[in-house]
């Protein structure tokens, strides 16, 4: 099993708070994920690193920030929260070349 | 826009009836991956296919690459209820960097 992690598993929170998730893998991984998913739809890629100090913006426009000083770690940062954040979040990586992604468990992220 | 085309978008099946998923692309694919995901749960990776006309199984799953590379379905046989979740298919752009994108997913049901 793969060795990703996620903090918070749920969250539900008020308009206007900052928020970070957190995501780190063990694996020793060069690219890491951020993934945006509501119930049943399908994956947006809304940021990724190929390694540290690297991050680029995915295809989904999202407000949030990430950053990568660490190669384990990835968190995610939401500098004011709004209700149309709430989704489920999802953090992923992935070692050389092609090599299949690793999904944590997501962050359940309820904004009020 | 979206990389590649997955079909269908829901299907609902009685338990030991079979089903099919396709993802169509309108440009060669260098390789193509599968992904399960529970409801509630994260995608899992299920099988890389990198050669034209590969055909590859495990257990009651069926994965096949079209000749051209520019197709692939994912058959399971004789469902079970074990099987239900959303299928993805995820291609990248031929590039090593490991970027992918992701289908829209199948959501199998199936019914006991």
């Amino acid at each position: 099993e793969a060795d990703i992690y996620q903090t918070p598993r749920y969250l539900v929170i008020g308009t206007g708070k900052k928020i970070t998730l957190e995501c780190s893998q063990t694996m020793g991984h060069d690219k890491m994920y951020w993934y945006q998913q509501d119930p049943g739809m399908e994956l947006h890629l809304i940021h990724y690193s190929y390694g540290v100090n690297s991050t680029e913006k995915g295809d989904l426009s999202s407000e949030s920030t990430v950053s990568r000083i660490r190669t384990e770690h990835f968190p995610l940062t939401l500098e004011s929260a709004r209700p149309s954040h709430t989704s489920q979040y999802l953090c992923a990586s992935s070692g050389t070349g092609n090599q299949p992604q690793h999904f944590g468990d997501g962050t359940r992220l309820s904004i009020l | 826009g979206q990389q590649v085309m997955q079909i269908p978008q829901y299907q609902h099946v009685q338990e030991g009836e079979d089903f099919t998923t396709y993802c169509n692309s309108s440009t060669t694919l260098s390789n193509i991956q599968w992904y399960k995901q529970r409801p509630g749960g994260h995608p899992v990776f299920l099988i890389q296919l990198v050669k034209s006309g590969e055909v590859k199984k495990q257990k009651r799953l069926t994965f096949q690459f079209g000749e051209a590379k520019k197709n692939s379905s994912l058959h399971i046989t004789a469902t079970q209820t074990t099987d239900v979740g959303t299928y993805f298919c995820a291609v990248d752009r031929g590039s090593t960097l490991g970027r992918l994108y992701f289908g829209r997913g199948t959501q199998l049901t199936v019914w006991p």
